[in-house]
């Protein structure tokens, strides 16, 4: 049960897309449509952002997104906003009814 | 409106034990999956357990096998997670959520702060 991996951060100007990685395994990430995308700012519970793979619950912004190729599932944030800047986790179904969560990523608005 | 409230986190020796609870409002917690994420000071978020909505299925991660146990009381709308032989590394903030599905935590609580140390 190894952490999946993402970059420690990434950054863009408002209004400008970004994108993160969360690359696994066929164990997980690349064994299922089980994909989950959540955003964390500082001293807050984490919010679900992406479900299966691609889905978003009501009221999250269509500016998010998330897909999968393989192994490394995506998040991507078009049209990034200030309030968007947070820390993101991927996570992912990995057998056995166990979760696996990435590593996280620090999304910074320049 | 969907709410989970956390209780029980302290400071405790290694070796002790914790209780966490974590009480629902806005729903009916029978009707769901539950689950325990925990995240270490500065660190990232890790899967801990999930039980189903009879009790009849409870899965954890390996670090915690054995030594945590994850129950409900439907009828009272709670979660508990029981923490035996703790150790320094179990120091986190503990999050109960809501999983209506599979991994779609779509509720969360505002975490319980659990401290082993001596």
């Amino acid at each position: 049960q190894s952490a999946l991996t993402q970059p420690r951060s990434v950054s863009g100007s408002p209004g400008q897309s970004v994108t993160i990685s969360c690359t696994g395994t066929s164990s997980d990430v690349g064994g299922y449509s089980f994909v989950s995308w959540f955003q964390q700012h500082p001293g807050k519970a984490p919010k679900l952002m992406i479900y299966d793979v691609s889905k978003r619950p009501s009221g999250v912004p269509v500016r998010f997104s998330g897909s999968k190729s393989g192994s490394t599932a995506s998040l991507t944030i078009s049209g990034l906003q200030a309030e968007d800047e947070a820390d993101y986790y991927c996570g992912s179904y990995a057998g056995f009814y166990t979760y696996v969560f990435g590593t996280g990523t620090k999304v910074t608005v320049l | 409106e969907v709410q989970l409230v956390e209780s029980g986190g302290g400071l405790v020796q290694p070796g002790g034990s914790l209780r966490l609870s974590c009480v629902g409002s806005g729903f009916s917690l029978r009707a769901y999956w539950m689950t325990w994420v925990r995240q270490a000071p500065g660190k990232g978020l890790e899967w801990v357990a999930n039980i189903k909505q009879d009790e009849s299925e409870k899965f954890y991660v390996d670090s915690v096998k054995g030594r945590f146990t994850i129950s409900r009381d439907n009828a009272k709308n709670s979660l508990h997670l029981q923490m035996n032989s703790l150790r320094a590394e179990d120091t986190a903030v503990y999050y109960c959520a809501r999983e209506p599905t599979t991994l779609q935590f779509d509720s969360w609580g505002r975490g319980t702060l659990v401290t082993v140390s001596s």
